[in-house]
C-alpha cells in the first residue's frame, strides 16, 4: 500500500505560470483535502471534497481549483501563479464516517516556490 | 468562534517526561486528534480522544476533558528522535463542519541530550 501520493514533490514556478498538483490514494477513502502550511500559520484548508465528483471550498480557497474525477485522484490547480502561493501543500484523505477515530492521512508534501 | 491554543515552543531532556496542552473553542466538538510532524514531513496521526479520560498507546498517552475544553499529549521516556512538532486538532461537528478538522499551529519540542 502506498497511502497518499503526491506529485511533484518539488517545483519553482514563475509569476503568472500554471501548474498542477497530483493527489492519488489507494485506501479507497472517500474524504481528500488539499492543505498548505506555512510557518507560523499551521495548516489551512484549500478545497476538500466528500466524494467522486463532489468539491467544497476551504478557508483559503482563492487562487486555487480542484477536481476530484475519480475517487482515487484530488488535483489541485494553480492557474496564475503568485509569489504568496509559494508554500508546502499537503493532500490528505480520510473515511466517510464522521464519528469515525480514523484519522486523515497525509501525502509527503510538495514544496511549491514562486518566483 | 474557532479557536485551538497551544504553547508554541516547549524544550525537555532526554529520558524525562513531557506535556503539551491543547485548549479548544468549537461550535460543536466530535473528536480530538493529536499528530506528529518531523521537520520537512508530513503530519502522522499520534491518537485520538472523543470521550473524557485517558487513551494510552506506549510511551504516548493522550487526555481530554470536553466540560474544559482542554487535552494534553504526554510523552514518556522521551527520545531524539521525539523532536518534532505535535499538532492538535479538533473535529467540530457543527453545520456541515463535520467533514473537516480544526488544526492548532503545533507546539514544537525540542529533546536534548
Amino acid at each position: 500500500n502506498a497511502g497518499v501520493t503526491q506529485t511533484p514533490k518539488f517545483r519553482v514556478l514563475k509569476t503568472g505560470q500554471s501548474m498542477t498538483l497530483l493527489c492519488a490514494q489507494d485506501m479507497n477513502h472517500e474524504y481528500m483535502y488539499w492543505y498548505r502550511q506555512d510557518p507560523g500559520m499551521g495548516l489551512r484548508l484549500i478545497h476538500y471534497s466528500v466524494g467522486e465528483g463532489t468539491t467544497a471550498k476551504g478557508e483559503v480557497p482563492d487562487g486555487y481549483n480542484v477536481s476530484r474525477l475519480k475517487k482515487q485522484n484530488f488535483l489541485l490547480g494553480l492557474e496564475s501563479a503568485a509569489p504568496s502561493q509559494t508554500s508546502v501543500y499537503f493532500c490528505a484523505s480520510s473515511y466517510l464516517h464522521h464519528n469515525s477515530n480514523q484519522p486523515q492521512h497525509f501525502g509527503d508534501g510538495t514544496r511549491l516556490s514562486i518566483l | 468562534g474557532q479557536n485551538i491554543d497551544q504553547p508554541t515552543e516547549m524544550t525537555a531532556t532526554e529520558g524525562a517526561i513531557v506535556q503539551i496542552n491543547c485548549t479548544y473553542q468549537t461550535s460543536g466538538f466530535n473528536g480530538l486528534f493529536w499528530y506528529q510532524q518531523h521537520a520537512g514531513e508530513a503530519p502522522t496521526f499520534l491518537s485520538y480522544n472523543v470521550l473524557d479520560g485517558l487513551e494510552e498507546k506506549g510511551r504516548f498517552s493522550s487526555f481530554l476533558s470536553r466540560s474544559k475544553g482542554y487535552s494534553y499529549l504526554l510523552l514518556k521516556e522521551l527520545q531524539m528522535k521525539d523532536s518534532a512538532s505535535y499538532l492538535c486538532a479538533v473535529r467540530d461537528f457543527y453545520a456541515g463542519n463535520n467533514r473537516k478538522l480544526i488544526w492548532g499551529l503545533g507546539t514544537s519540542l525540542a529533546v536534548n541530550p
